[in-house]
């Protein structure tokens, strides 16, 4: 079956703009992670949405980063007024339940570039 | 609160020699750990995870992980390295506090020379 994807797969962008990045998970998955990879680290967690729960937003480095996910299904990540320290790796993972046991699904990733 | 601390940022080995990659986690109640391979230009792919079972535990591709409560470890072997083995390894601790957030390591890069 189709996985977890993302779109776009490369972002360039300049300093100072909005983007926008797209997941799409796994059909029936309800929990949906967004992580960030820098090059050479590992990664980081951004924020989490559970259901119809409220998100876990302890992640997000700043107020210019906010995420919605739609309908429980496709999520949003954007960043506003873009900085060269944004430019990472954006992933995006779903699950099928909340659970810490769950293998969570990832997609490719949106390399965001910002000049 | 939890964290993971993988021990080597790289690890380089000879085709055929065994593999080693050290984890260690600290985690307030009994997590979950999993190790996660990503290879160059490819997405995550789950090797392996323990999740209060067998403490051995198997894995894809000849992986496997021992998880030790007494000295907080989860480290990756493989008996035999193969030169599709060559990727990056993250080791990853979740639990039931803190809403399921899970933690990843910094990651293992590890070169295969035939």
């Amino acid at each position: 079956g189709a996985g977890v994807s993302q779109s776009p797969s490369n972002k360039v962008t300049e300093k100072g703009k909005d983007v926008e990045l797209r997941c799409d998970p796994i059909s029936g998955h309800t929990a949906l992670y967004w992580y960030r990879q820098s090059l050479g680290q590992g990664l980081e967690f951004l924020i989490y949405f559970q259901g119809n729960s409220a998100p876990d937003k302890s992640g997000l480095p700043s107020d210019r980063f906010s995420a919605e996910r739609t309908g429980g299904s496709v999520s949003t990540l954007t960043i506003q007024r873009t900085q060269q320290e944004d430019s990472a790796v954006y992933l995006c993972a779903s699950s099928p339940q909340r659970s810490p046991n769950n293998e969570q699904f990832f997609g490719p990733g949106t390399r965001l570039t910002v000049l | 609160a939890q964290s993971v601390t993988q021990l080597d940022s790289h690890v380089s080995v000879s085709e055929g020699t065994p593999v080693l990659l050290r984890c260690n986690y600290s985690s307030s109640y009994s997590p979950s750990l999993f190790w996660y391979v990503q290879h160059p230009n490819k997405g995550l792919q789950l090797l392996l995870k323990y999740t209060s079972a067998a403490t051995l535990v198997k894995g894809i591709n000849g992986f496997e992980a021992e998880f030790k409560k007494s000295e907080t470890s989860f480290h990756l072997t493989k008996p035999s390295a193969h030169m599709s083995d060559a990727a990056e390894y993250f080791c990853v601790v979740s639990d039931n506090t803190g809403g399921f957030k899970t933690i990843f390591g910094a990651g293992t890069r590890l070169f295969v020379k035939a």
